[in-house]
């Protein structure tokens, strides 16, 4: 089975631009989940989807949103980027039975 | 709420056994999970803790005390291999919905 896939894997923006994070999930798994990790922080939930609706949300202002397609694809949006929003970004994706989630390779955002 | 407590460092020497510690009041409690970290990777999945005991999977185990808000993870013969980052994260406050610990970072020695 293919892992959890992410795109892109790096990104450079500048302060006020937007991006868009996208995460494949293991097929057969249903729930996605979102995390910033910075060096400072460790990991911080940002939101988890299951089948299209967003079921938890993180502490994170409305500049961050996400959406979950019918295929479990998700993508993940930040806008106005700020300089503090530089992190890696994760996304995981579990399967039913309450297992480990299992991680995508992340990508590297750096706000310049 | 949701808070979680682990050590920030350890060091250990190789063939060693080395026991990472947890504490965390979580909301809603549902399970434990540990994974472990390699500098620039991505997080992967060591165990999910559910009910009270010690759980073993080769080298690793992993303890949980629901009473008590606690956790171990537990090396066995230590390999330089195993420095890493150990996270732990507990389940609870809503489906999937995972708090993690800002990690235990570990050197292995010769």
């Amino acid at each position: 089975k293919a892992g959890v896939t992410q795109t892109p894997r790096y990104l450079i923006k500048t302060r006020g631009q937007q991006v868009t994070l996208s995460c494949s999930p293991i097929s057969g798994h249903r729930s996605v989940s979102w995390y910033q990790q910075t060096p400072g922080q460790g990991l911080q939930f940002l939101f988890e989807y299951f089948s299209e609706t967003q079921r938890n949300k993180g502490n994170f202002p409305g500049r961050f949103s996400g959406r979950q397609f019918s295929n479990s694809r998700s993508e993940m949006n930040v806008s106005t980027l700020e300089l503090g929003d530089s992190a890696l970004y994760l996304c995981a994706s579990s399967g039913s039975g309450g297992q480990g989630q299992y991680f995508g390779p992340g990508t590297r955002l750096t706000v310049l | 709420g949701q808070n979680i407590d682990q050590p920030t460092e350890m060091t250990a020497t190789e063939g060693a056994i080395v026991q990472i510690n947890c504490t965390y009041q979580t909301s809603g409690f549902n399970g434990l999970f540990w994974y472990q970290q390699h500098a620039g990777e991505a997080p992967t999945f060591l165990s999910y803790n559910v009910l009270d005991g010690l759980e073993e999977k080769g080298r690793f185990s992993s303890f949980l005390s629901r009473s008590k808000g606690y956790s171990y993870l537990l090396l066995k013969e230590l390999q330089m291999k195993d420095s890493a980052s150990y996270l732990c994260a507990a389940s609870g406050g809503g489906y999937q919905k995972v708090t993690f610990g800002t990690g235990t970072k570990l050197q292995v020695i010769p």
